[in-house]
């Protein structure tokens, strides 16, 4: 098993340009999460899924937009980027039935915005 | 609003002595309490969990506590190995999502 793998690794932009990370696992997890990590901030929410075709706003999602086409993989997308959203992009999935609420997570994406 | 607290951003150890890392929260609704440890270029990892209707969980070297009245939990480290040198994070479960602290760089010296 992979488990939770995420692409790109590494991406720069200027600002205003436009892309999509993905995010995919292989565990048949129901929930799936987008989240960044910033200096001195921890990991905060952005958007996350409960299950296929379903998304939800997480606690910072201003400036992203997702998709869940499929129970594998979770799309984060920039339609126009700024440098503010310079940060390290962390992805995550649980099962529906998780007694501590576990989140198992992906290796990152490291995005500079210029 | 933060509603968990990590207030060191960073602690350094010695090898072999106990590592003590703090965490406060404000949420009464929290139900679990995780802490995850990272290292660079990596995700986090999940590294042991609390209910909240319990005090203590341990696993090995590591020990949670939970003290519920004061709203604070800490992670034992014991003994400390230079493999334990990891950003930690203290996170608590509400509904579908985790609250992240901020995290705490742990460094143990040799």
């Amino acid at each position: 098993n992979a488990g939770v793998t995420q692409t790109p690794k590494f991406r720069v932009l200027k600002t205003g340009q436009s892309m999509t990370l993905l995010c995919a696992q292989d565990m048949n997890h129901e929930y799936m999460y987008w989240y960044r990590q910033d200096p001195g901030m921890g990991l905060r929410l952005i958007h996350y899924s409960v299950g296929e075709g379903t998304t939800a706003k997480g606690e910072v999602p201003d400036g992203y937009n997702v998709s869940r086409l499929k129970k594998q993989n979770f799309l984060l997308g920039l339609e126009s980027a700024a440098p503010s959203q310079t940060s390290v992009y962390f992805c995550a999935s649980r099962p529906q039935m998780s007694w501590d609420n576990e989140q198992f997570f992906g290796p990152g994406t490291r995005l500079t915005v210029l | 609003d933060q509603q968990v607290k990590q207030n060191s951003p960073s602690l350094s150890v010695q090898e072999g002595r106990i590592s003590i890392l703090n965490c406060d929260y404000t949420n009464s609704m929290f139900d679990y309490f995780l802490w995850y440890k990272k290292y660079p270029a990596e995700g986090p990892t999940f590294l042991i969990s609390i209910s909240s209707i319990k005090d203590k969980n341990e696993d090995g070297r590591f020990t949670v506590f939970l003290n519920k009245s004061a709203k604070h939990l800490s992670l034992h480290i014991v003994p400390s190995q230079p493999g334990d040198s990891a950003v930690y994070f203290c996170a608590a479960s509400v509904v579908q999502k985790l609250v992240f602290g901020q995290g705490t760089r742990l460094t143990i010296n040799p």
